[in-house]
């Protein structure tokens, strides 16, 4: 049984650029949430995905924004980037009716 | 407004030793969940506990061990002759439950355990 994946490993972009990072959730899981983690830092929530429509928001921009799939796959995509949003972005899948939160292994952005 | 503080910000111990890492949260809800999570070098968050608020037994799984004291909002972590494999960075996070259940996770800001052979 796989558990949560994520794409790609690393990336890394300039200022202004966009990007658009993945997420498949654990398998019989419908919600996807997603967390940014600076370095040295605890995760922050960004946002949370549940039937295709963004359920809750952290304290981010409209910057980030993200999408939800039919088959409950995610993306987060990040506009105009700035060398602040360098981070490790960290997807986590769950059923909407449990507390448990499973993590991927996320993706390492990195703005230059 | 939910805040998880982790005052530790670095221990180190000898392999053997026991090390209780230290968490303190804020909420105003009454019903909420308290996790602990391990993030190895490798960057993944593993999940180790979870607590439901209305649930104040202290939990042992092999050599880790959790009080959950909420007359002090603590849900503190111990593990018992630890490990190399034990060094990490631990958090401490906290989530509400609102009716539809699952929801987003507060962390605090870890604390990053080393253990020294």
């Amino acid at each position: 049984d796989a558990g949560v994946t994520q794409s790609p490993t690393h990336l890394i972009k300039t200022r202004g650029q966009q990007v658009t990072l993945r997420c498949s959730p654990k398998s019989g899981h419908d919600t996807v949430s997603w967390y940014q983690q600076a370095l040295g830092q605890g995760p922050q929530f960004i946002f949370q995905y549940y039937e295709e429509e963004e359920r809750q928001r952290g304290n981010f921009p409209d910057r980030f924004s993200g999408h939800q799939f039919p088959n409950y796959s995610s993306e987060l995509n990040v506009n105009a980037l700035l060398l602040g949003d360098s981070a490790l972005y960290l997807c986590a899948s769950s059923l909407i009716r449990s507390g448990e939160q499973f993590f991927g292994p996320g993706t390492r952005l990195t703005v230059l | 407004a939910q805040k998880v503080t982790q005052a530790q910000t670095e221990i180190s111990v000898v392999e053997k030793e026991d090390v209780t890492l230290d968490c303190v949260y804020e909420t105003r809800d009454t019903t909420y969940y308290l996790f602990w999570y391990k993030q190895p070098p490798s960057g993944e968050l593993v999940f180790l506990i979870r607590r439901n608020s209305f649930d104040e037994q202290n939990e042992i799984s092999g050599r880790y061990s959790w009080n959950f004291q909420k007359s002090t909002s603590s849900f503190n972590f111990t593990i018992t002759a630890s490990q190399v494999v034990d060094s990490a960075v631990y958090f401490c996070a906290l989530s509400e439950v609102e009716g539809t259940g699952a929801n987003n996770l507060f962390f605090g800001t870890g604390t990053r355990l080393t253990v020294i052979p």
